[in-house]
C-alpha cells in the first residue's frame, strides 16, 4: 500500500500564478479530504468528498480555490491567482469511510513570493 | 458548531515523564473522538481512537477515555519517550462524514 500520494511536495510560485496541488488517494477509498495548514490558523477543513462528489465546501476561504474529483483515484486542488496569504502546507487524506479514520498524505508546502 | 478544544502548547518533559493533553469537545450528537501525532515533515497519523462514551482508545503506550459527562478525551502516557516528540492533535468526527481538528499540542521530550 503506497498510502496517499501527493505532488509536488515543495511549490515555490509567485503572486497572480495558478497553482495545482495533485492527490492520489488509497484504492478502495471512497472519501477524500483537502486541509491547509499554517501557524496561526493550525489545520482548516478545505472541503471533502464522498464518491468524488464533493459534500461540504464551506471551508475553501473563497472563488479563487476550487477543487475536483473526476475520478476515484486522481483530485486536484488549484489556487488561481495565488496571493502570498495562500502559503501553507496542504494535504489530502483519504478514508474508507467506516470508522473513519484517515490516512494524510506528506503533504506540498506552497510559498507564494 | 461541533468542535474540540486542546490545552495550548509547548509542552517540554524529560524523558520517563508522566504526559497529559487536555482535550475537550462540543457536539450536538455523540461524535466519534480521535488523537493523531504529527512527526516533522510528514502529514497525521491515527494514534487512538474511540466511538462511544467510556470507550477507552490505547496505541503505543498512549490512552485516552471517552468521559461524556466531561465532554473530554484526554491523552495521557506514563513514560514518554524522546521519539514521542511531535505535534499531537485531538480530532471529532461528529456524523462520520468530517473530521474536525483542535489546534495541535506541541510536545518535547529532553533526554
Amino acid at each position: 500500500d503506497a498510502g496517499v500520494i501527493q505532488s509536488p511536495r515543495h511549490e515555490v510560485t509567485e503572486m497572480g500564478q495558478e497553482v495545482t496541488l495533485r492527490c492520489k488517494p488509497i484504492s478502495g477509498h471512497n472519501s477524500l479530504f483537502w486541509y491547509r495548514q499554517t501557524m496561526m490558523r493550525g489545520l482548516e477543513l478545505l472541503i471533502y468528498f464522498n464518491n468524488n462528489v464533493p459534500i461540504d465546501d464551506s471551508g475553501m476561504p473563497e472563488d479563487r480555490f476550487s477543487a475536483k474529483m473526476p475520478n476515484a483515484s486522481f483530485s486536484t486542488l488549484k489556487i488561481q491567482p495565488s496571493e502570498p496569504r495562500d502559503s501553507a502546507v496542504y494535504f489530502c487524506a483519504s478514508s474508507p469511510g467506516q470508522g473513519m479514520t484517515l490516512h494524510f498524505g506528506n503533504g506540498t508546502r506552497l510559498t507564494v513570493t | 458548531g461541533d468542535s474540540v478544544t486542546q490545552m495550548e502548547g509547548p509542552v517540554t518533559l524529560s524523558e520517563e515523564a508522566f504526559l497529559t493533553i487536555n482535550c475537550t469537545y462540543t457536539a450536538t450528537g455523540y461524535p466519534s473522538l480521535f488523537w493523531y501525532v504529527q512527526y516533522p515533515g510528514e502529514g497525521l497519523q491515527l494514534l487512538l481512537k474511540a466511538t462511544k462514551a467510556d470507550d477507552k482508545g490505547s496505541n503505543k503506550g498512549f490512552e485516552a477515555t471517552y468521559r461524556k459527562e466531561t465532554t473530554s478525551f484526554h491523552l495521557e502516557k506514563g513514560s514518554v519517550q524522546v521519539s514521542d516528540s511531535a505535534v499531537y492533535f485531538c480530532a471529532l468526527s461528529p456524523n462520520n462524514n468530517d473530521m474536525r481538528f483542535g489546534a495541535g499540542t506541541r510536545l518535547t521530550v529532553k533526554p
